[in-house]
């Protein structure tokens, strides 16, 4: 069974800083993954997706990576702004199923 | 433009009741899904649909019933809640890329 974990689970930076959020999955066949976003007690917003034969996807600020061999993806956040503060979580695709991981709680302090 | 809409958005039961909560989807996506959100243990996939009339038990399917009669609705259905369903039920669709619903607090005392 495919295990997803973030690391860490939470996260506080003054604003301006560039950070990496880490996820890491036990299985390397996977189909593709994906970052997302959860505001509190809201849905989740797709930030990136990032196929299986790709090593990054970028948009705005935000680039993700994958090393699909070691079981790693990591989330670069530039420049971060108090706006980006909410919960941030990766999900591997395994063909028919998406595994989650717990997330990453980031605050970015003003 | 809607994509997945849930239905309701918070609901209290008491033990042993029954209901079903509705989603919807209008991108015309094959796949739908329903997770349950419980803090610290993440999303965790309940029954998902690779199209009408297919349906198939995730990580955590006991307690909850599916039906996929159409593309675009995938209900989830209670049938005697329990305390241990109090959580937070999202929809998803799409198995390429997923879009999410804004999800149901079902509060079950």
């Amino acid at each position: 069974k495919q295990e997803v974990t973030q690391i860490p689970a939470a996260l506080s930076v003054p604003e301006g800083e560039n950070l990496v959020l880490n996820c890491s999955f036990t299985d390397s066949a996977i189909y593709n993954l994906q970052w997302f976003r959860q505001d509190p007690g809201k849905g989740l917003t797709s930030l990136l997706l990032i196929q299986s034969s790709q090593r990054e996807q970028t948009s705005g600020r935000l680039n993700a990576s994958l090393d699909k061999s070691s079981g790693r993806s990591t989330l670069y956040i530039a420049a971060s702004q108090p706006g980006d503060s909410a919960t941030y979580l990766c999900a591997v695709n395994t063909g028919n199923q998406f595994y989650f991981g717990t997330g990453t709680s980031l605050t970015v302090i003003p | 433009n809607a994509g997945v809409t849930q239905t309701p958005k918070f609901q209290v039961l008491k033990t042993g009741q029954s209901m079903t909560l509705q989603c919807a989807q209008d991108m015309n996506h094959e796949y739908m899904s329903w997770y349950r959100q419980d803090p610290g243990m993440g999303l965790r996939l309940i029954h998902y649909s690779v199209g009408a009339g297919i349906t198939d038990q995730g990580e955590v399917p006991n307690g909850y019933n599916v039906s996929r009669s159409t593309t675009e609705d995938f209900p989830l259905r209670l049938l005697s809640a329990a305390p241990s369903q109090t959580s937070v039920y999202f929809c998803a669709s799409g198995l390429y890329e997923q879009y999410f619903g804004p999800g149901t607090r079902l509060t079950v005392t």
